[in-house]
């Protein structure tokens, strides 16, 4: 069965302190693995498309990357307007359709 | 670019009314769109993807006879809360997306509608 598991469920930073968070998946065939933002109350904010292992994609402090079993997410000197739940979403090569399977995604606060 | 766009963002009705949301593509037409909904501190649980111009694909549990799902156009799709019940109060969210031929696609997401129903 496709599955992706994001991890930690919650993370506390201080301002500046750089830390990553972990999206691992097992999918039949891997179409594309997706970052988004989402602050609370509000719709996903697209961040970031994966297509293949190895692959890397940066904005500002964030930088995602991608192996075969799962994705980083690189936050870089954190900054409190970074705090956000992050989700991550896989999308498999079987059927027609473009069904994204999500995680239940990482809650970031980061303390100024 | 890829801005979408939901009506109302939020909305409280009484029970036995029904409801109808409107998820629009402003700059780009969206040959698929996607009807999610949201619970408090939850991940996003889809409930039905609609092609345009065809009927919608409904997730299992998904009641195809309550919520009534419409993409009249490439750049319109609406979902009616037919009925409305307290348990139906949640946060919908729309996304478009599918418009490349190959390869993964994005979803683009609204900013979602808080329906209430008392």
């Amino acid at each position: 069965e496709d599955q992706v598991t994001q991890s930690p469920e919650a993370l506390r930073l201080q301002e500046g302190e750089s830390s990553s968070l972990n999206c691992s998946y097992t999918v039949s065939g891997l179409r594309g693995l997706f970052w988004y933002r989402q602050d609370p109350g509000k719709g996903p904010e697209f961040l970031f498309t994966l297509y293949s292992a190895g692959e890397e994609k940066e904005k500002e402090r964030l930088k995602a990357t991608l192996t075969k079993k799962e994705s980083f997410l690189h936050i870089t000197a954190p900054k409190p307007e970074d705090s956000a739940t992050y989700l991550c979403a896989v999308q498999a090569q079987a059927g027609n359709n473009r069904k994204l399977i999500w995680g239940l995604g990482t809650s970031l606060a980061v303390n100024p | 670019g890829a801005v979408v766009s939901q009506h109302p963002s939020w909305v409280i009705c009484k029970s036995g009314t029904s409801v109808k949301i409107e998820c629009r593509s402003l700059d780009f037409q969206a040959t698929t769109m996607f009807w999610y909904r949201q619970f408090p501190k939850q991940s996003l649980m889809l409930m039905a993807t609609s092609n345009e111009g065809s009927k919608a694909t409904y997730e299992q549990g998904v009641e195809k006879d309550k919520f009534l799902i419409n993409h009249a156009s490439l750049t319109l799709s609406t979902l009616t809360v037919t009925s409305a019940h307290p348990e139906d109060s949640s946060f919908y969210i729309c996304s478009a997306g599918g418009w490349a031929r190959e390869g993964p696609n994005e979803q683009y997401f609204g900013p979602g509608t808080r329906l209430t129903v008392t």
